[in-house]
């Protein structure tokens, strides 16, 4: 499977934009980059997913290179409720391997 | 999103005891479920993955005697674990999928095992 790599921890204040990023050098033409994040002691949240063009929802923006080889989740209003874990997993084999993660840490 | 339940939501239980735990999709047909633990500050760990009707996929090194799976329907998974024992106390997640393609999978809400 397809590695990704993401920093370990980040602390972004209350009202400002989050930009996540993770990369994933290795990834082939047809696996996903999905981003699910875990507030403490619940189960993952779906947050977003994409293949090559950048995607928006309700939740946040995800931007994949050209490349594909790295992208950046962005939270545009950070808010004290999206304090968690933020997972980056390249999606191919129709299971989902969670790494160790980004801890966001959301001050006010 | 779709909605998936567990239950219990925590449960407490004696050293040798075996404990089932319940996984449903309140809104949708899951062909596929998946069953991860994860211990205190680390990752989820993918233990198995289970096709409605058929026996699950084991990673490796998880015990299928251990860990019994069955996905006896469209909305519910069970995982039991079998005899169990302390270094078993965990929190045990499951998620369920509509398709076993790229599709998202909706987690629920987790599981915390306690084995005294």
């Amino acid at each position: 499977d397809a590695k990704t790599t993401q920093p370990p921890s980040m602390d972004c204040a209350e009202g400002r934009a989050a930009n996540l990023p993770c990369n994933h050098s290795t990834i082939s033409g047809n696996e996903y980059v999905y981003w699910y994040r875990q507030i403490h002691s619940q189960g993952p949240q779906y947050i977003i997913h994409g293949l090559k063009n950048n995607e928006t929802n309700e939740m946040a923006s995800l931007i994949i290179t050209e490349d594909r080889k790295s992208s950046t989740l962005i939270l545009p209003h950070a808010t004290l409720r999206d304090t968690a874990v933020y997972y980056c997993i390249v999606f191919n084999t129709d299971k989902l391997i969670f790494g160790t993660g980004t801890r966001l840490q959301v001050f006010p | 999103g779709a909605v998936v339940s567990q239950h219990p939501s925590r449960v407490i239980c004696k050293s040798g005891t075996s404990v089932k735990i319940e996984c449903r999709s309140l809104d949708f047909q899951a062909t596929t479920m998946f069953w991860y633990r994860q211990f205190p500050k680390q990752s989820l760990m993918l233990m198995a993955t289970s096709n409605e009707g058929s026996k699950a996929t084991y990673e490796q090194g998880v015990e299928k005697d251990k860990f019994l799976i069955n996905h006896a329907s469209l909305t519910l998974s069970t995982l039991t674990v079998t005899s169990a024992h302390p270094e078993d106390s965990s929190f045990y997640i499951c998620s369920a999928s509509s398709s076993g393609g790229v599709e998202t999978q909706y987690f629920g809400p987790g599981t915390r095992l306690l084995v005294l």
